[in-house]
């Protein structure tokens, strides 16, 4: 079965450095979606992204935030300079062009920000 | 705006017996209703969903759910539970005119004693 796949699994870092995680959606996919979920709290939608375009951002994706297809089959979340709230658990999903609610969600990249 | 509330925080069942957790949704239409599984460590694993149609719907592990519209309520129930089944579950709303984003609750978190 086919499933979205997020490296690395955990990835700590110091305050104020650049972060890229990374996402390989299911193959057939063209929506592409961003959620975190800081620890014991609910998850929250960061952005969604297709055809090459963010199609919606909420109000946490700020500047320092961006997302990116750098080919064919990643899809990446970067934070120039993270802050220690940042850190959290990042959920990379994908959906089909049919169904676009119904997403397929990968384990998730916990993000420790020292 | 679309918001979800789980009413319940923690459940504990005992193996065996039946399960019913509470969500309630705020959405000015129809909305798609979804409950995803987290295991610890672990992804959101989609558990069903509800677009339109027949209320009562089914969907993995045994698990099933109904739309109450009178109600806006999507409560997920399970007649006899498992121990596999200790995790947290989420309730989730999308809306059906291209707003893409997953609304999520703050989850219910379910222990099974033996």
């Amino acid at each position: 079965e086919p499933e979205v796949t997020q490296t690395p699994s955990h990835q700590v870092t110091q305050m104020g450095q650049e972060v890229i995680l990374r996402c390989v959606p299911i193959s057939n996919h063209l929506y592409f979606y961003w959620y975190r979920q800081i620890l014991g709290q609910k998850v929250e939608f960061l952005v969604s992204f297709y055809n090459n375009e963010i199609s919606e951002k909420s109000e946490i994706f700020d500047d320092q935030f961006s997302v990116e297809r750098p080919d064919g089959s990643n899809f990446t979340l970067k934070i120039r300079s993270t802050k220690l709230e940042d850190s959290a658990m990042y959920f990379c999903a994908s959906s089909d062009i049919l169904v676009r609610n119904e997403q397929f969600f990968g384990p998730g990249t916990r993000l420790t920000v020292l | 705006a679309q918001s979800v509330t789980q009413p319940d925080i923690h459940i504990t069942v005992s193996e065996g017996a039946s399960l019913e957790l509470r969500c309630n949704y705020s959405y000015g239409a129809t909305p798609y209703l979804f409950w995803y599984v987290q295991s610890p460590g672990q992804g959101l694993q989609l558990l069903l969903k509800y677009f339109s149609g027949d209320t009562l719907v089914q969907g993995i592990k045994g698990f099933e759910a109904e739309f109450k519209r009178s109600q806006s309520s999507f409560n997920l129930r399970k007649p006899s539970v498992h121990w596999s089944d200790a995790a947290e579950y989420f309730c989730a709303v999308g809306s059906n005119f291209g707003n893409e984003k997953l609304t999520f609750g703050t989850g219910t978190r379910l222990t099974i004693i033996p």
